[in-house]
């Protein structure tokens, strides 16, 4: 089955710094998206792309679709400690079989 | 708008022992989906409907896992029997339809799954 390659796998970064992860496949997606899991909590949506080199933000989030279509990356900026989580990317191929892989994750932590 | 709701948060059993899981997901919302999530890993898609059908049933392990959605809105997911290698986090989801590109897949909370 398709499989996503995130990294870094985990982060240990000081409060303000910037941050970079990403996603990588053998498989081409038409769909990437990013999530943000707290502890004890389902995944939450952060950014959504659609089209490849697309370069969308969420406040200080921002995301880019590869061109290739194949990879992905997150980059936080002046990261604040609720930032702490684990960062998940998830690739959507087309068709009539609507199916979401997930990477594998990426844990965030923030030092004050 | 109220979120995806599932019960219970948590559940411990004995291997050999039946379990359920609940969910009610965001009102409207045509697609229903359950996830499970081991540790340190990504969600996996178990099973996902479309009102009431089960349009992809291709990864829930049908020896031992059931679903079901009789009236198209809330869900049930069970396992019987249980095994050691159950443990995980079963998350449930829903969408206003199948197609993420006009609605992005909403998660409930999950239910933390403990075999002993």
């Amino acid at each position: 089955g398709q499989q996503l390659n995130q990294s870094p796998q985990s982060m240990f970064i000081q409060e303000g710094e910037d941050v970079s992860m990403n996603c990588t496949s053998s498989s081409i997606f038409n769909t990437w998206l990013w999530y943000k899991q707290d502890p004890g909590e389902g995944p939450v949506l952060l950014i959504a792309l659609y089209k490849a080199g697309e370069l969308t933000s969420n406040g200080r989030l921002t995301a880019q679709f590869g061109i290739t279509r194949k990879d992905s990356f997150l980059n936080i900026s002046a990261s604040i400690p609720s930032d702490v989580g684990i960062y998940f990317c998830a690739g959507l191929s087309g068709g009539s079989n609507y199916k979401l892989t997930f990477g594998k994750g990426t844990l965030l932590t923030v030092n004050p | 708008e109220a979120g995806v709701v599932q019960s219970p948060r948590y559940k411990i059993i004995e291997k050999k022992q039946p379990v359920a899981f609940w969910c009610n997901p965001i009102s409207g919302h045509n697609t229903l989906y359950w996830y499970r999530q081991n540790l340190g890993q990504g969600p996996e898609l178990l099973i996902r409907y479309e009102n009431e059908e089960a349009v992809d049933d291709s990864q829930l392990p049908k020896d031992r896992f059931s679903a079901e959605r009789l009236k198209g809105v809330d869900s049930t997911l069970k396992i019987q029997p249980a095994e050691l290698g159950d443990s995980a986090v079963y998350l449930c989801a829903s969408s206003l339809d199948q197609g993420v590109m006009s609605s992005p897949l909403h998660f409930g909370n999950g239910t933390r799954l403990t075999v002993t």
